[in-house]
């Protein structure tokens, strides 16, 4: 079964420290996995987006890397800010083939990151 | 602006009453979806729109129905038949390709449900 897994469900760390949020998948044939952050109350917003070449991929403070032999993704946060504050998804997205339409998103159910002055 | 609206933003409803929850994208895009996010739990497809005049079902479907009359819009209605409809209710659209695809999923910003 298509799974994603994310690690730790919540997190808390102090203004200025970094931080690495865990992603594992299953999901086969592999499209592209990505990352979004959903402020509370909000709808996600992408922040990156890797395909299976791609290692790592930076936007920002925020930087995905990418094992598409483990299965395996992580985002680090560097000198978080209180902005930072919300959750991050993982999100890997199914291949389908040529010609086919996009494949279905299967979605991990979120880090959540607090962080404190 | 170019973006994916949603409204309204909160909405109460009646047990026993059908709701419509509207989504509307100017950004050109062929797809268009319905996400439920329940606490705790990652988002889950409802219903799914490749082109006008064609939906499929998601994963969560029962109790929910949808229309795609216009590329622009594709309004989410909540019957009564949905036993638990109490949820954050997000739309997203994307432009449909085909090959590898590395589309931009774009979200709206919500709507909280809530049967009172």
């Amino acid at each position: 079964k298509n799974q994603v897994e994310q690690s730790p469900q919540s997190l808390i760390i102090l203004e200025g420290k970094n931080c690495t949020l865990q992603c594992n998948y299953t999901v086969s044939p592999f499209s592209n996995l990505r990352w979004y952050k959903q402020d509370t109350g909000r709808g996600p917003v992408s922040l990156t987006i890797m395909t299976f070449s791609e290692n790592t991929k930076s936007n920002g403070r925020y930087t995905a890397t990418l094992d598409a032999d483990t299965k395996q993704s992580s985002l680090h946060i560097t000198a978080s800010q209180l902005s930072d504050s919300a959750s991050y998804i993982c999100v890997v997205s199914e291949w389908v083939g040529y010609g086919g339409s996009q494949g279905n998103l299967i979605f991990g159910k979120g880090t959540k990151l607090s962080v404190k002055p | 602006d170019g973006g994916i609206t949603q409204s309204p933003k909160y909405l109460f409803r009646k047990e026993g009453q059908n709701v419509t929850l509207s989504c509307e994208q100017n950004l050109n895009h062929d797809a268009m979806y319905w996400y439920r996010q329940d606490p705790g739990q990652g988002l889950r497809l409802i219903y799914y729109s490749q082109i006008v005049n064609d939906f499929q079902k998601g994963d969560i479907a029962e109790g929910y129905s949808v229309s795609r009359e216009k590329k622009e819009s594709f309004p989410l209605t909540v019957t009564s038949a949905q036993k638990n409809p109490t949820a954050f209710y997000l739309c997203a659209s994307s432009i449909s390709t085909g090959g590898l695809s590395n589309t931009e999923a774009f979200f709206g910003q919500g709507t909280r449900l809530t049967v009172v």
